[in-house]
């Protein structure tokens, strides 16, 4: 069964620095899609970015940009400019091409320190 | 292009009694999707609808939980009777065929 994992419970990071989060998955599927959303305390949960599996180049969202390793399978979301509103929990996630439906990693929350 | 919309944003309930939440989709998205998440932990899971035929209900306690989508557009999702456990926040989310899944706010259950 396909799994997500996110390793760290929780970052900090200083306003207007970059940061890194992690995330790896495991599959036997070639045809997949990553995502990372965001969960501010609203409860929204926000689409961030979205990366296919068959694209070699990495997608890009303006301060957003993952580095995806297809081999390693991890797919890790830099967020650069770090900006008191991109505090909140960022959860990634995986499905297959097949059926579309969602796994999700623990999540990270992400604290900016002004 | 109006968002996916949630009610009630929060409930509050005391355990044995029944609760309903509603969700309208995105126009034109004809998959429909609800998930419990508990604090600290990623979206589960429970119904997902194409149209108005549940596709996947394999997650959902049949014994409390019913969902239904008439018409193929809006949604309920139904706990009788409600028990401590069921406190989560409820999030629905559409998308148009195999596409990414846009979620509405949630309803924070509180049950008592």
């Amino acid at each position: 069964a396909q799994t997500v994992t996110q390793s760290q419970p929780e970052m900090s990071v200083q306003e207007a620095e970059t940061v890194t989060l992690s995330c790896t998955y495991d599959t036997s599927e070639s045809d997949y899609y990553l995502f990372w959303y965001k969960q501010p305390p609203s409860r929204q949960m926000i689409l961030v970015i979205r990366q296919e599996a068959y694209k070699q180049q990495n997608a890009t969202e303006n301060r957003f940009s993952v580095n995806f390793q297809k081999a390693a399978k991890s797919f890790s979301l830099k967020i650069s400019d770090s900006q008191l509103g991109d505090a909140a929990m960022y959860f990634c996630a995986y499905a297959e091409a097949s059926n579309y439906q969602l796994i999700w990693g623990a999540g990270t929350k992400l604290i900016i320190k002004p | 292009e109006a968002g996916v919309v949630q009610s009630p944003r929060y409930k509050i309930i005391e355990k044995k009694q029944p609760v309903a939440f509603w969700c309208n989709p995105i126009s034109g998205h004809n998959t429909l999707y609800w998930y419990r998440q508990n604090l600290g932990q990623g979206p589960e899971l429970l119904i997902r609808y194409e149209n108005e035929e549940a596709v996947d209900d394999s997650q959902l306690p049949k014994d409390r939980f019913s969902a239904e989508r008439l018409k193929g557009v809006d949604s309920t999702l139904k706990i009788q009777p409600a028990e401590l456990g069921d406190s989560a926040v409820y999030l629905c989310a559409s998308t148009r065929g195999t596409d990414t899944q846009y979620f509405g706010p949630g309803t924070r259950l509180t049950v008592l």
